[in-house]
């Protein structure tokens, strides 16, 4: 099956700069790679996602790329804010019936005002 | 996205009883899911509710322990039976769309068993 990883567990960076947050994951078939953000007390948040037929997406002050020939998976956020500490999970899946999410554990992002 | 509720938000328990969690959505879906995370973990899938059927549950968990009803496409409820402390976690529901597997989560109960 799919397994997910992400590294590091933290990440501190101070408002303003950029935060890179890496998955790798490990069936080249999968194709749908969505990025959650979970605050405290809250549940997880579809923030971003992008698919395996397109390599980098943005949003605003957030973007996704995809390596499909390197398994993985980056959340790029800039400008960063106060706001954006949280928890980020990556996950993969093969989309289709009975197809399941695979998370990573988390990162937890910490923006240093 | 759907906009999803939960009930209770949280509750603390006493061991050996049972709590039933609901979660409510606002638009018909085809997929929901039932998610457990334990204090400072990933998400870990519990089931997902099937419409009419019943659910199918993941490795490590067992419709005893974790019945699950879904009467229609808008409502599941999770029961955690005979609880003991290692139950205690935040239980989320998650609804999807088949043809793309995006999962809206809802809330989350954050359960607590004494």
């Amino acid at each position: 099956g799919e397994n997910v990883e992400q590294h590091p567990s933290t990440l501190s960076v101070q408002e303003g700069d950029s935060a890179v947050i890496k998955c790798t994951y490990s069936d080249s078939a999968s194709n749908y790679f969505p990025w959650y953000k979970q605050e405290l007390g809250k549940g997880p948040q579809l923030i971003i996602d992008i698919r395996s037929n397109v390599g980098e997406k943005k949003d605003q002050r957030i973007a996704v790329t995809l390596n499909k020939t390197a398994k993985h998976f980056s959340l790029h956020i800039t400008e960063t804010q106060p706001e954006d500490s949280a928890v980020y999970f990556c996950a993969a899946i093969l989309t289709g019936a009975n197809s399941k999410l695979t998370f990573g554990k988390g990162i937890t992002l910490s923006v240093r005002p | 996205s759907a906009v999803i509720s939960q009930k209770p938000s949280r509750d603390i328990c006493q061991r050996g009883t049972s709590l039933t969690i609901q979660c409510q959505v606002d638009s018909q879906v085809t997929m929901m899911f039932w998610y457990r995370q334990q204090p400072g973990q990933s998400l870990t899938l519990i089931a997902t509710a099937n419409q009419g059927s019943e659910a199918t549950y993941e490795s490590g968990f067992v419709i005893d322990k974790f019945p699950i009803s879904r009467p229609n496409l808008t409502f599941s409820t999770l029961t955690v039976s005979n609880m003991s402390p290692e139950d205690s976690s935040i239980y989320l529901c998650s609804v999807g769309r088949t043809q793309y597997n995006e999962q809206f989560f809802g809330p989350g109960t954050r359960l607590t068993v004494l």
